[in-house]
């Protein structure tokens, strides 16, 4: 079964460097979203990206934030100046039809 | 008031049992809605889509009130492995983002 893929799993850095976190998506897949789990919260939605554009942005991402489709297969979340609030996990999702979002396993990410 | 609300739990059964969760969301213009699974520190997974007339997945019944804004999971026979946090999740209208709940927890024991 097809699955989203994300790399690293894991991802630590210090205050103020910049960090990309990389997602493969299900191949036939047309929707790709980022979300982001802070340890004990709720998942929380940051972006969707359809026709290589960003459709829907939340108050969360900000001027910090932005998102790339380099290529066909992977799509990309940059965190420019990484805060200390930007530790959470951060899940990668892909749609076929912009409904039913399937998640990819995460990256976690640690800044200090 | 928030956007979709859980009782957190935890929800502790012994293997076999029927087991309910209850979700209410406030936002009237939600037109999809899922109950997804998530075990600890890993993604969530789609469990069911929830239509309007109810729907049934194996063990696993969800159903749906508009009028109510509620949205419910009936879990049969319970499993170990239904061990996980059941998260309820809603789509407004004419928007991409999925809106989640902060989950129920459930716990089976042998």
């Amino acid at each position: 079964e097809p699955e989203v893929t994300q790399t690293p799993s894991h991802q630590v850095t210090q205050m103020g460097q910049e960090v990309i976190l990389r997602c493969v998506p299900i191949s036939n897949h047309l929707y790709f979203y980022w979300y982001r789990q802070i340890l004990g919260q709720k998942v929380e939605f940051l972006v969707s990206f359809y026709n290589n554009e960003i459709s829907e942005k939340s108050e969360i991402f900000d001027d910090q934030f932005s998102v790339e489709r380099p290529d066909g297969s992977n799509f990309t979340l940059k965190i420019r100046s990484t805060k200390l609030e930007d530790s959470a996990m951060y899940f990668c999702a892909s749609s076929p039809e912009g409904l039913a979002q399937f998640f990819g396993p995460g990256t976690r990410l640690t800044v200090l | 008031r928030k956007e979709v609300e859980q009782d957190p739990g935890p929800f502790n059964v012994p293997e076999g049992a029927t087991v309910a969760f209850n979700c209410t969301y406030s936002n009237s213009a939600s037109q999809s809605f899922f109950w997804y699974r998530q075990d600890c520190r890993k993604e969530p997974k789609l469990l069911m889509s929830v239509y309007s007339s109810g729907n049934e997945d194996g063990r696993f019944t969800a159903q749906l009130n508009r009028a109510s804004q509620y949205i419910s999971l009936l879990i049969r026979d319970s499993k170990l492995s239904d061990s996980a946090t059941y998260l309820c999740v809603v789509n407004l209208y004419n928007t991409d983002k999925l809106i989640f709940g902060t989950g129920t927890r459930l716990q089976v024991f042998p």
